[in-house]
């Protein structure tokens, strides 16, 4: 069974940094692209950050562009997103998500985490 | 970026009824299209990729249709457990992005 288990969040004040990880298991971690999915509270859904199987290929939202950085141990079976620079407006529910097997990373999402709690507040 | 439109972005519906939620992308995105049901306070759902294949173990009463700039998604007699917010996704081109949503509730 596909599981994808999210950490790491919490209350930072504005300016601050923290790091989420997702915790992958039941499948071959490194056949698979992996994606970080936001939603604000009551909000919709934001794709944020992607990144392909061997870390060759990724992408980010204009919204974070310069500020997050994702990265993936596929020794390990974990994804990353470093989160710099933290605003207000960053706050969410930040889910890890599953693309398809596909040799292309601009994905659909299979599998969803159950996402991690980030609060930027003063 | 690709905006995508969703309409409507709520509609009360009754058990049994049949449902279409359209999504509408401001490039071609030929079948790029995937929908996903999302449950208060659950993730989302893969229901529908590539516009029209049903994901596996969704419901056959759930259906997608079309291309280039224009989608729909419908339900097909509306049950009880499928009152929930629906987002369309296209990932033909970077960033990656979501429709508004559409909530489906109860008449």
């Amino acid at each position: 069974e596909v599981q994808l288990v999210e950490s790491g969040g919490g209350l930072v004040q504005p300016g601050r940094s923290l790091r989420l990880s997702c915790a992958a298991s039941g499948f071959t971690f490194d056949d698979y692209a992996m994606h970080w999915v936001r939603q604000a509270p009551g909000k919709g859904l934001e794709w944020v950050s992607g990144i392909n199987w061997n870390s060759g290929s990724f992408d980010y939202a204009d919204s974070v562009k310069g500020r997050f950085t994702i990265a993936r141990d596929n020794t390990r079976n974990f994804l990353y997103l470093q989160m710099n620079s933290l605003r207000p407006e960053d706050t969410a529910l930040y889910y890890c998500a599953r693309g398809p097997l596909s040799t292309g990373w601009f994905q659909y999402f299979q599998h969803w985490g159950q996402g991690t709690l980030v609060t930027v507040s003063s | 970026d690709i905006q995508m439109t969703q309409s409507p972005s709520s509609l009360s519906a009754s058990v049994g009824d049949r449902v279409t939620i359209t999504c509408q992308a401001t490039q071609d995105i030929r079948i790029y299209l995937n929908w996903y049901q999302q449950k208060q306070g659950k993730a989302p759902k893969l229901l529908i990729y590539e516009a029209s294949n049903l994901e596996l173990g969704v419901p056959s009463r759930f259906s997608g249709g079309g291309s280039g700039t224009h989608f729909t998604l419908t339900i097909n007699s509306l049950q009880p457990e499928d009152f929930a917010t629906y987002y369309c996704q296209q990932n033909e081109h970077l960033p990656l992005t979501f429709g508004g949503g559409t909530k489906v509730d109860i008449k």
